[in-house]
């Protein structure tokens, strides 16, 4: 099935542990996002790549990096948890820059103690 | 300070009845303004978006005003029902940044039967 996986499902961290969240997707599309949705705040971006090989930094990029080796995946880590840094993360898709619409995966759960 | 702020936060409806959520912007450039549904433990999903040239738009019982003026949008759900219930999330993107999306806070809606 066509689509975003994103890996894992949860996660509950030590603060000041490294973490890697994981996001492949399978309708070679360019461009794809990071977010994080905290209650009451929406969702908003981490980071960003408009294609393979380029990233760009979103709303709230402090603590988060990517990278973007191939089209298909978009790793986010966590370089020393916060607790701050828990929230649910989605990874989202679309088929350019250009294109209006996002393709959300399921998300990931982080609890950052 | 969010660029898209979204009311109310919470709103329950009886089957039936019509659902109201409102969103206002501050950034003039914003070209594009979708509508996004998330069920519990699922990614967001486009439901339906307008441009600001247009003042209303209809799919369903779902519909969409704008008022450029304003610089307000409003989502309207027509005979709500069960499965209507899930939080929705307004957004706004600009073209010439790349269709990044802002999104609001979120609604959660919850219908009644």
């Amino acid at each position: 099935i066509a689509g975003i996986t994103q890996a894992p499902t949860s996660q509950i961290l030590a603060a000041g542990r490294r973490m890697t969240l994981r996001c492949t997707q399978d309708m070679r599309h360019n461009a794809m996002y990071w977010y994080r949705q905290d209650l009451g705040l929406g969702l908003r971006l981490i980071h960003y790549s408009n294609t393979a090989g380029t990233t760009g930094k979103g709303e709230v990029p402090d603590g988060y990096s990517v990278s973007r080796a191939n089209t298909d995946d978009f790793p986010l880590t966590l370089a020393s948890a916060v607790p701050s840094q828990t929230s649910v993360y989605f990874c989202a898709s679309s088929p350019d820059r250009a294109s209006y619409e996002q393709y959300f995966g399921p998300g990931t759960r982080l609890t950052v103690t | 300070q969010q660029q898209v702020k979204q009311s109310p936060q919470s709103l329950i409806v009886q089957k039936g009845g019509i659902s109201i959520i409102n969103c206002a912007y501050e950034n003039t450039a914003f070209d594009y303004f979708p509508w996004y549904q998330q069920f519990p433990g699922k990614g967001p999903a486009l439901l339906i978006a307008i441009r600001p040239d247009v003042s209303e738009k209809k799919e369903g019982r779902f519909t969409i005003s704008f008022n450029k003026s304003a610089k307000q949008f409003s989502l309207h759900i027509m005979d709500s029902q069960p499965g209507d219930s899930a939080t929705y999330f307004c957004a706004a993107s600009e073209e010439a940044a790349g269709n990044k999306l802002t999104f609001g806070g979120g609604t959660r809606v919850l219908v009644k039967p």
